[in-house]
């Protein structure tokens, strides 16, 4: 399954939303029913985080001002007023199909 | 607090071997599925390697198949990745990560391994 990130590179405004974009070239339900889609953070010079799994779970410790949204195969991380601490790499990752694949990631940067 | 701590990266040549450690902490080690993902400098995320609670199942992309083997000791909670005959392309840094429900939620720091002559 290929994973789709747009934009690549995003600069924002501090305070401004951002929105980034996942597309799967195969829908992610899978046969129990569940959407296996994963939004990943990479801080510069860190290892990936998880902020998201299936789809909209946060994961503990994650701000509120990340959300996840979507269906099938069109998927959506926002972030509501972007921080300075959210610079870094986000990709999405889909566990539905065997193997896991990864999307390119998109580049969050301030303006 | 979990942990995953991995040893064992450095630089070889060209067609040499390399063994990865991770060292487990803060969870069941031997109920979860474990995985191997790699990046390359400066790129994005690969799935190299995946383990079963037991290590009676593994899977390895094509990428690395019949050259690297994962494998686990549930007793140290620790995770395994023997690398042979390694390629310039295998330089990366290798993440241990957990898996749970078909996702990937705790990641190590990841172990630099540089294939160079």
């Amino acid at each position: 399954v290929v994973m789709t990130q747009s934009p690549l590179s995003l600069p924002v405004t501090l305070g401004q939303p951002a929105s980034i974009s996942c597309r799967s070239s195969q829908g992610l339900v899978h046969t129990n029913g569940n959407i296996y889609l994963t939004w990943l953070q990479q801080r510069p010079g860190q290892s990936p985080r998880r902020l998201i799994y299936k789809v909209s779970n946060r994961d503990l410790g994650v701000p509120d001002r990340f959300s996840g949204s979507g269906s099938d195969t069109d998927f959506t991380l926002k972030i509501s007023r972007v921080e300075a601490e959210d610079v870094g790499v986000y990709y999405c990752m889909q566990g539905t199909h065997w193997p896991f694949t990864f999307g390119p990631g998109t580049k969050v940067e301030i303006k | 607090e979990v942990q995953l701590l991995e040893s064992g990266g450095g630089l070889v040549q060209p067609g040499g071997s390399l063994r990865l450690s991770c060292v487990a902490s803060g969870f069941m080690f031997n109920y979860y599925d474990m995985r191997w993902v790699r990046q390359a400098p400066g790129k994005g995320l690969e799935w190299v390697s995946g383990i079963s609670p037991s290590g009676d199942k593994t899977e390895h992309a094509d990428s690395v198949k019949g050259r690297f083997t994962i494998s686990r000791d549930n007793s140290k909670s620790t995770l395994y990745m023997q690398m042979n005959n390694l390629r310039v392309e295998d330089t990366a840094t290798y993440y241990c990560v957990k898996d749970h429900d078909f996702s990937l939620d705790y990641w190590g720091q990841g172990a630099l391994v540089i294939v160079s002559s």
